[in-house]
């Protein structure tokens, strides 16, 4: 089944201390993306990769760190996690500009307490 | 500047009533990319559509039709017949590369039995 897999779904955890949200598609897709949604704000962009060690910054990447070392997955890194962090993640991939939209993950509930 | 505006927060139907979700962005690139995205209470995010800027045909998948106007700067969306399962916070997103996305703040519909 073609998908984009986050892990973890929910995460709890305090400020200072580094994590990493994994994303994985099967779709060899080469563009790949996160987001965080937040209430009243919509879905903004953090980075984004075209390809393999390709990033970019997206709308709000400040405290994000990203790699695209291999074409199948792009973690979301976490070096210093404050609590205007905590929100909900999703990776997206796509073919793009090819048809098509994004496939989004299941989503990554993240709270920094 | 890149911008979506989705004006209508939430939205209340009664099943069966037909209902429109309005969508207005602002991009100075003459060539773009438009979406509409749905986000179910269960909260995975659905690729309903993706419009390319060149093409402003109208398009109909059965109960669902999109309404493209570059003079209005408009992508508005259309359920027809709403059913309960219609409910889902509905978003409408830019691309002008393909690569950066913008996405409005959603619009919640519900849809009462």
């Amino acid at each position: 089944e073609a998908q984009v897999t986050q892990n973890p779904r929910y995460l709890i955890t305090v400020t200072g201390k580094k994590l990493t949200v994994t994303c994985s598609q099967n779709m060899n897709h080469e563009y790949m993306s996160w987001y965080r949604q937040d209430p009243g704000l919509g879905l903004r962009q953090i980075y984004y990769s075209m390809n393999v060690e390709v990033t970019d910054k997206g709308d709000v990447p400040e405290g994000y760190k990203v790699s695209r070392k291999e074409k199948r997955n792009f973690p979301l890194i976490l070096e210093s996690p404050s609590p205007n962090q905590t929100s909900l993640y999703f990776c997206a991939s796509s073919s793009l500009p090819g048809p098509g939209g994004y496939t989004f993950g299941s989503g990554t509930r993240l709270t920094v307490v | 500047a890149q911008k979506v505006t989705q004006a209508q927060t939430e939205i209340s139907v009664v099943e069966k009533e037909d209902v429109t979700l309005d969508c207005v962005y602002e991009t100075r690139d003459t060539t773009y990319y438009l979406f509409w995205y749905k986000q179910p209470p269960s909260g995975e995010l659905v690729f309903l559509i993706r419009r390319n800027s060149f093409d402003e045909q109208n398009e109909i998948s059965g109960r669902y039709s999109w309404n493209f106007q570059k003079s209005t700067s408009s992508f508005n969306f259309t359920i027809t017949a709403s059913q309960v399962v219609d409910s889902a916070v509905y978003f409408c997103a830019l691309s002008p590369t393909g690569n950066q996305f913008y996405f409005g703040t959603g619009t919640s519909l519900t849809v009462i039995p």
